[in-house]
């Protein structure tokens, strides 16, 4: 079916470890897809997207690399910080409609 | 400022008992939509809209109605609250496949 699917969490790092976070996707054609973060008490930020096959989305140091090969599309961070700790959510797009179809979200704790 | 605004941020109240809450965008959207947010579940849309007056189910609209008369509001409506519908909720709007979100309603149903 049409679904997203991240890998479980919550992750937990010590500052300045490098981050991946997992995320496929299952779709006909080549939808958009994006990250999403969630920080405490707050409502969901488009962190970064790609909007078709080998584009790479990148923001505030997350990178994420859309590709169709593997039906991916997993982020990314080199070094990361007590402030990153939140929840991120991958989600694509479907059709035309503008909806998104996100995953379960993964909760990220970065520890000083 | 470019927002979208929900309220109530928080809710509580008994089963049966009809509840709205607002949404409202600034950032003349035509697409906005309703999610809800479960533990291990994500985001499930819940209805959507793409202009005035067009309204659409979404994945889990059952017990849910909403209403578009303006470009910019688009209530979601209770009409008879069940326990199950307690959950986080967020409003939406949405331009180039972009979704803007609001800050999120939580709402518990006694």
């Amino acid at each position: 079916g049409n679904s997203v699917t991240q890998m479980e969490g919550p992750v937990t790092l010590s500052e300045e470890a490098f981050l991946t976070i997992n995320c496929t996707y299952t779709a006909t054609g080549y939808p958009s897809l994006f990250w999403y973060v969630q920080y405490p008490g707050e409502g969901l930020q488009l962190l970064l997207k790609a909007t078709k096959a080998d584009d790479k989305g990148s923001n505030k140091g997350f990178e994420a690399t859309y590709r169709k090969e593997t039906t991916s599309f997993h982020l990314e961070k080199g070094s990361v910080q007590v402030s990153d700790s939140a929840v991120y959510f991958c989600a694509r797009g479907s059709g035309n409609t503008g909806k998104l179809i996100f995953g379960q979200g993964t909760t990220l704790q970065v520890k000083p | 400022e470019a927002q979208v605004t929900q309220n109530p941020r928080y809710l509580i109240t008994v089963t049966g008992k009809k509840l709205t809450v607002t949404c409202s965008q600034n950032m003349n959207h035509e697409y906005m939509s309703w999610y809800r947010q479960d533990p291990g579940l994500g985001l499930r849309q819940i209805y959507y809209s793409m202009n005035v007056e067009v309204t659409d189910k979404g994945d889990v609209p059952e017990g849910y109605k909403v209403s578009r008369k303006e470009k910019r509001n688009f209530p979601l409506i209770l009409e008879s609250p069940s326990p199950n519908q307690t959950s986080l909720y967020f409003c939406a709007s949405s331009w180039a496949a972009t979704q803007y979100f609001g800050p999120g309603t939580r709402l518990t149903v006694l």
